[in-house]
């Protein structure tokens, strides 16, 4: 199991980036998946989650309206789409996979990918 | 939003002894709560998924237990490779939430 997370740097406040994780050595589709982050030297923060065929999702508050996920089972791969961005959206962030049908229970985890957001 | 409250805050154990982590959730979360064990710079890593479920791999002096709103996570004896921060997770409601983790050093 493999989760490869890219995209992440340093982008202006008020601006735009997007994430992406590749996923192979599993059933991609099978799996729920989710975007989690941590600020630098904080604790764990869910951010969005996305079900199997990519029809329902769900957003903390702190990015609803802002950040879209996305997935694309022919390619194995998810996507975080972040506009709008904040200083305090600056954290490394994490790609995610579900147990099978338990949504919530992460048992895979990227090595996740920096975004710093400054002005 | 679930509030979920870890104490302590830091653990300050040697090598053998008991470590005993608890978490305290705002509302009922039935038994959907997950640990989580983190090492500076790596990922999380789950260990136990419904309050008292060991994921695959996990040795069996970690255990999990608690329903409703409090839980525990024991380490019956700690090795030095156990030395991490440790997160609870629910999942019982949308938006999930963690813990602010407790340290066990």
């Amino acid at each position: 199991v493999q989760l490869v997370e890219s995209g992440g740097g340093l982008v202006q406040t008020g601006g735009s980036l997007r994430l992406s994780c590749a996923a192979s050595g599993f059933t991609f589709r099978s799996h729920s998946m989710n975007w989690v982050r941590q600020a630098p030297g904080k604790g764990l923060e869910w951010i969005s989650y996305i079900d199997t065929g990519g029809r329902t999702t769900f957003y903390s508050d702190s990015v609803k309206g802002r950040f879209t996920i996305s997935r694309d089972n022919g390619k194995d791969s998810l996507s975080l789409q972040m506009k709008s961005l904040r200083d305090d959206d600056t954290a490394v962030y994490y790609c995610v996979r579900d147990r099978p049908r338990a949504a919530g229970e992460f048992d895979a985890w990227g090595q996740g990918t920096l975004v710093t957001v400054s002005s | 939003e679930i509030v979920l409250t870890q104490s302590p805050a830091t653990l300050s154990l040697s090598p053998g002894e008991r470590a005993t982590l608890s978490c305290r959730a705002s509302q009922s979360v039935s038994t959907h709560l997950a640990w989580y064990q983190q090492k500076p710079g790596q990922a999380p890593r789950l260990l136990i998924y419904a309050a008292s479920n060991r994921a695959p791999g996990i040795p069996a002096r970690f255990s999990g237990a608690g329903s409703g709103t409090d839980f525990t996570l024991t380490i019956s004896s700690l090795q030095p490779d156990d030395f991490a921060t440790y997160y609870c997770q629910q999942y019982d409601t949308y938006s999930l939430t963690f813990g602010q983790g407790t340290k066990v050093e």
